[in-house]
């Protein structure tokens, strides 16, 4: 267990829809980020929040959208859902923000659109 | 721009036999980060292994280790010892110094062999 909770774990939806995806960082992690990874595909770093700020940006769509709350919670929301979404979305989260800091990874919210 | 290039999309081993899989990367960056995460069929991703770029020693964890080729850019997994529980996707990982995003390779899909 590294200590990142993801919920939900399971979520199937319908294309048009609109989803949130909630994150709950490693006690005393101040940085967390967000991976999406399709089928059989490798990791594509959506974005990065540090301490509620906004700290780097991947390949993330218009359509989607993330916070970081005060509690340091994170909420990456997916809107205008398409099939091609469809894909596990990976919360991370770090001490630190930037390279020294391992990151620590949930267990996944695994999206299904239909 | 930084890459991560695993070359080897998939490999196989005997249980207790040893088996390196392979990492090379792209950067002009001096001070940097790489790490292995290990990703069973749960899908959760597990690090492994990390080694900061400054130190000449190899990093070991139990039995896994790596050979770090800074010149080479290569950093290899050598796992020895293989056990069932070691098949999974392995994604190796880099990071620069001063940056905020990790970059992640395709991945190699290894399996332990009974």
């Amino acid at each position: 267990d590294s200590g990142v909770t993801q919920t939900p774990k399971h979520l199937i939806t319908a294309t048009g829809q609109r989803v949130t995806l909630r994150c709950s960082p490693r006690s005393g992690d101040l940085s967390v980020y967000w991976y999406q990874q399709s089928l059989d595909q490798g990791l594509q770093f959506l974005i990065q929040y540090y301490n509620g700020e906004e700290r780097a940006k991947g390949n993330i769509l218009e359509r989607f959208s993330a916070q970081q709350f005060p509690d340091l919670h994170s909420e990456l929301n997916l809107s205008s859902l398409e099939l091609g979404d469809s894909a596990l979305y990976f919360c991370a989260s770090s001490v630190g923000s930037g390279a020294g800091n391992t990151i620590y990874f949930g267990e996944g919210s695994w999206l299904t659109v239909v | 721009a930084q890459t991560v290039t695993q070359s080897q999309p998939e490999m196989s081993v005997q249980e207790a036999e040893t088996v390196t899989l392979s990492c090379t990367y792209d950067t002009s960056e001096n001070n940097y980060y790489l790490f292995w995460y290990k990703q069973p069929p749960s899908r959760q991703m597990i690090l492994v292994i990390r080694q900061e770029a400054y130190k000449q020693q190899n990093a070991t964890e139990n039995r896994f280790s790596v050979n770090f080729q800074k010149a080479a850019k290569s950093f290899s997994l050598k796992i020895s010892d293989s056990q069932l529980g070691d098949t999974a996707m392995y994604f190796c990982a880099f990071i620069a110094s001063g940056t905020y995003k990790y970059i992640f390779g395709t991945g190699t899909r290894l399996k332990v062999l009974a």
